[in-house]
């Protein structure tokens, strides 16, 4: 059974900081792995896709990393800004032939101004 | 493009009652998924529907049901409400679900049932 474990559970920061998010899975035999942010109440919006066959993404100021064989990935945030204050989820996707992705608990970030 | 739409986005019900959330995928997407999240246990999966057939389900009593239209649009019952059925719910869509495909989500339906 794959489970997956964020940490830190919280991380507080000053504006400016450069910060990194971990995310490491048990089961190696995966399609994908996707970041995700989610702010108080609301939905989730996806950051960024890594495929399985890859070793990062970059999206403007978020890079994602991923070695499947270790079972972790990492989200980079650089020269973080309070509007980058929200709960990170990543998640990974299985072999099971359908869209099922299992969730870490997510990482609250707090960015002090 | 439109995201994917959840409605309602609250909802208030008693224990005993049933209740049905609907899910709009993004246009051309195949596939929808339901997730449940609360504070205790996180997200957790409860069903994936594509092409009107259920693919996916995940750890939860047969109270807890869904269909998918013609069109992909998804629907997710709950019947004999429980208190701990309190949570956040959210469906995803994505173009073909699984094999690697990225999911997107909706702000998800609130339900409280007191």
């Amino acid at each position: 059974k794959q489970e997956v474990t964020q940490i830190p559970a919280a991380l507080s920061v000053p504006e400016g900081e450069n910060l990194v998010l971990n995310c490491s899975f048990t089961d190696s035999a995966i399609y994908n792995l996707q970041w995700f942010r989610q702010d108080p109440g609301k939905g989730l919006t996806s950051l960024l896709l890594i495929q399985s066959s890859q070793r990062e993404q970059t999206s403007g100021r978020l890079n994602a990393s991923l070695d499947k064989s270790s079972g972790r990935s990492t989200l980079y945030i650089a020269a973080s800004q309070p509007g980058d204050s929200a709960t990170y989820l990543c998640a990974v996707e299985g072999f099971q032939g359908a869209q099922k992705l299992v969730f870490g608990q997510g990482t609250r970030l707090t960015i002090n101004p | 493009k439109a995201g994917v739409t959840q409605t309602p986005r609250y909802l208030i019900k008693t224990r005993g009652q049933q209740v049905t959330l609907s899910c709009s995928p993004i246009s051309g997407h195949r596939s929808v998924s339901w997730y449940q999240q609360t504070p205790g246990q996180g997200l957790q999966f409860l069903f994936e529907y594509f092409s009107e057939t259920q693919r996916n389900k995940g750890n939860f009593p047969g109270r807890f049901s869904g269909r998918q239209f013609s069109n992909s649009r998804s629907e997710m019952n709950v019947s004999t409400l429980e208190l701990g059925d309190s949570a956040l719910y959210l469906c995803a869509s994505s173009l073909e679900g699984g094999r690697g495909t990225e999911a997107f989500f909706g702000q998800g339906t609130r339900l409280t049932v007191v």
